[in-house]
């Protein structure tokens, strides 16, 4: 149980396109949703929060504008990067949080970014 | 829990000996701790948690060991196999449960079993 995928697990755009990634949890419904960013050799960091139905509440220094999320359902997370450049390439993953007596994120298998 | 960093601590073992993965959080006040396994190129999994109310918590072939005294956090790996080959991440919760409930991840150690 508590399985997340992503998709796509890999893309490759032009700068200045527009990537929307998407999470889903399969088989229990997410009372919130997170999206990190994850650069080489280096630790997760958290992006925003996503919780259905309301907007994101982003972490400091993450633009809005660039990074839409979209939680339009209990299953269903997405994050658009728009108007991407090369220093957007990066490992996108999410995670799902089932909320209630668990405190454990459940990770998606990520999504590698690369704008060329 | 620790910054993010460039430089990505390492583990290096012998397949059978024991692993002993450490991590040092600076918020007093988090209440719930989770350790993470990561593949090469996959997201992260779940290995074990532990509450702040516990200073000891075991699985298979894993221990947690909490000292809130210290702030500091390890993972003890039994008999550690060439599959367990990946990076690890502790991460903190400070707000277990409430409204503001997110993780904060350490900086991960690499760790390499030798067949």
């Amino acid at each position: 149980g508590a399985v997340v995928s992503q998709h796509p697990s890999w893309v490759i755009c032009k700068s200045g396109t527009s990537v929307k990634i998407e999470c889903r949890s399969l088989d229990f419904q997410a009372t919130t949703m997170f999206w990190y960013r994850q650069f080489p050799k280096q630790s997760l960091m958290l992006m925003a929060t996503s919780n259905e139905g309301s907007k994101a509440t982003y972490e400091q220094g993450v633009e809005k504008d660039k990074f839409l999320i979209n939680h339009a359902s209990l299953t269903l997370s997405t994050l658009t990067v728009t108007s991407a450049h090369p220093e957007d390439s990066s490992f996108y993953i999410c995670s799902a949080w089932m909320g209630g007596a668990t405190d454990t994120q459940y990770f998606g298998p990520g999504t590698r970014l690369t704008v060329l | 829990g620790e910054s993010v960093g460039l430089h990505l601590p390492t583990l290096s073992v012998q397949e059978g000996d024991n692993s002993i993965i450490n991590c040092a959080y600076s918020n007093s006040a988090s209440d719930y701790f989770i350790w993470y396994k990561q593949e090469s190129g996959k997201g992260p999994q779940f290995i074990i948690d532990i509450r702040s109310n516990m200073d000891k918590r075991q699985g298979q072939r894993v221990t947690v060991l909490l000292n809130k005294t210290v702030k500091h956090l390890s993972l003890q790996i039994a008999a550690t196999q060439p599959g367990d080959s990946a990076v690890y991440f502790c991460a903190e919760n400070t707000d277990s449960g409430g409204s503001n409930y997110k993780l904060t991840f350490g900086k991960g150690t690499l760790l390499t079993v030798n067949p």
